[in-house]
């Protein structure tokens, strides 16, 4: 149980275009679902958190107008990415949470690499 | 300023013997701790957990332990095995707080 499916795993675009990554949750609700960055040999950076139907609460120095999060449904959460450079190219990962299964823990998915061209 | 934090980068272990992986945190709310292993180009994949009301979680090759006091926790993995070459990475949760927040990982190397 508890499987995060993520799609594209791997991505290129062009410099100036939007790329959609979707996050999954296969067999539990997801009420909540965070979206993390990770740099080369660097730990994880969380950019935002979504809750199921509200608007996503995004970290410090990072632009929500550039990072789009939508969490329509307990099952599906996206990020967009939105005039998309260079420095964007980074690994995505999603994970969800139940908050009603009254335990901590995230169940993460196998992560999405951009690369921007 | 780091919350939690794995002050060892790096870890190497040879197969067979115990690999001891430390976490140490400054926030005395937190009141429950992840271990999470990632290989790279993957997700984390979670390992084990404690609740602060615990001073040791055991599941299988994996324990946890936890000393509220000094605010250290730490993870034995024993015996160790090539497969456990990867990166660990502790984290903490405070109470009606949803987010985790992460040590900086610790890369485990077993040597066969």
């Amino acid at each position: 149980g508890a499987v995060v499916s993520q799609h594209p795993s791997w991505v290129i675009c062009k410099s100036g275009t939007s790329v959609k990554i979707e996050c999954r949750s296969l067999d539990f609700q997801a009420t909540t679902m965070f979206w993390y960055r990770q740099f080369p040999k660097q730990s994880l950076m969380l950019m935002a958190t979504s809750n199921e139907g509200s608007k996503a609460t995004y970290e410090q120095g990072v632009e929500k107008d550039k990072f789009l999060i939508n969490h329509a449904s307990l099952t599906l959460s996206t990020l967009t990415v939105t005039s998309a450079h260079p420095e964007d190219s980074s690994f995505y990962i999603c994970s969800a949470r139940d908050i009603t299964s009254g335990t901590y823990e995230q169940y993460f998915g196998p992560g999405t690499r951009l690369t921007v061209t | 300023d780091q919350q939690v934090k794995q002050n060892s980068p790096s870890l190497s272990v040879q197969e067979g013997r115990i690999s001891i992986l430390n976490c140490d945190y400054t926030n005395s709310m937190f009141d429950y701790f992840l271990w999470y292993k990632k290989y790279p180009a993957e997700g984390p994949t979670f390992l084990i957990s404690i609740s602060s009301i615990k001073d040791k979680n055991e599941d299988g090759r994996f324990t946890v332990f936890l000393n509220k006091s000094a605010k250290h926790l730490s993870l034995h993995i024993v015996p160790s095995q090539p497969g456990d070459s990867a990166v660990y990475f502790c984290a903490a949760s405070a109470p009606s707080n949803y987010q985790l927040i992460w040590g900086a990982g610790t890369k485990l190397i077993i040597k066969p």
